[in-house]
């Protein structure tokens, strides 16, 4: 059964890069077979597609974030990783990641237990 | 890209079935059977529920149910329990933006 935990700190200054990184449990992370994906969820708020990785390291982005938003894999280590900069407020959230088919069809299972990151001086 | 619209709230009494919709555009909803459900309780993880409008996922209760009219998905649950009390989001493949979320909807069960 694969398993997903993000990692990285709860705790970001304004203006400064975000970095999450999501590890995959072993022997699962196939990359080529699936998209390895971001989500966020702002408090009270609903759910927002930041972007995937797959393959080799093909990504796309959500249009709104794709100026900010780098997203890598280290298959060596199995795990995919987060970048966000420029942070604000408005990044405050729980940030999610999850593993999809790599189809057309978004659907997300499993996802990572959530990490919370906090923007704030 | 903006969400996909959902009603704020449904409720419904036990035993009684409830219907939460789910719409978008030609763009995203009508224009694709990529769409998916998930059930998230307070303080934990969404939970794939239906995929590619329909499908359920092993282990998930067959009380739930997905369907698709035009640009408007639906999740029904049958037989409603007051473990099915949480929130419920869509999800559907848009042609712009490549995912879109729902607007959520916070379901009770009186």
């Amino acid at each position: 059964q694969v398993q997903l935990r993000e990692s990285g700190p709860g705790l970001v200054k304004p203006s400064q890069t975000l970095s999450l990184a999501c590890t995959v449990s072993s022997g699962a992370f196939n990359s080529g077979s699936f998209y390895w994906t971001w989500i966020r969820q702002s408090a009270g708020k609903g759910l927002e597609w930041i972007g995937h990785i797959y393959g080799r390291g093909t990504t796309n982005y959500n249009p709104p974030l794709k100026s900010r938003v780098t997203i890598s894999i280290d298959t060596s280590n199995n795990q995919f990783s987060l970048k966000l900069t420029s942070v604000t407020a408005a990044d405050t959230a729980v940030y999610y990641c999850a593993r999809s088919p790599v189809t057309y069809s978004p659907w997300f299972d499993p996802w990572g237990q959530g990490t919370l990151v906090t923007v704030s001086s | 890209q903006s969400a996909l619209t959902q009603p704020a709230s449904v409720s419904g009494s036990p035993g009684q079935s409830i219907t939460i919709s789910c719409t978008g555009t030609t763009s995203d909803v009508g224009g694709y059977n990529y769409v998916s459900w998930y059930q998230q309780h307070p303080g934990k993880v969404p939970k794939l529920m239906i995929y590619d409008v329909s499908n359920r996922p092993s282990g998930v209760s067959n009380r739930f149910s997905g369907s698709k009219s035009d640009n408007t998905a639906s999740l029904t649950i049958s037989g409603l329990q007051a473990e099915d009390e949480a929130d419920y989001y869509c999800s559907s493949y848009s042609s712009s933006a490549l995912v879109v979320f729902g607007t959520g909807t916070k379901v009770t069960v009186l």
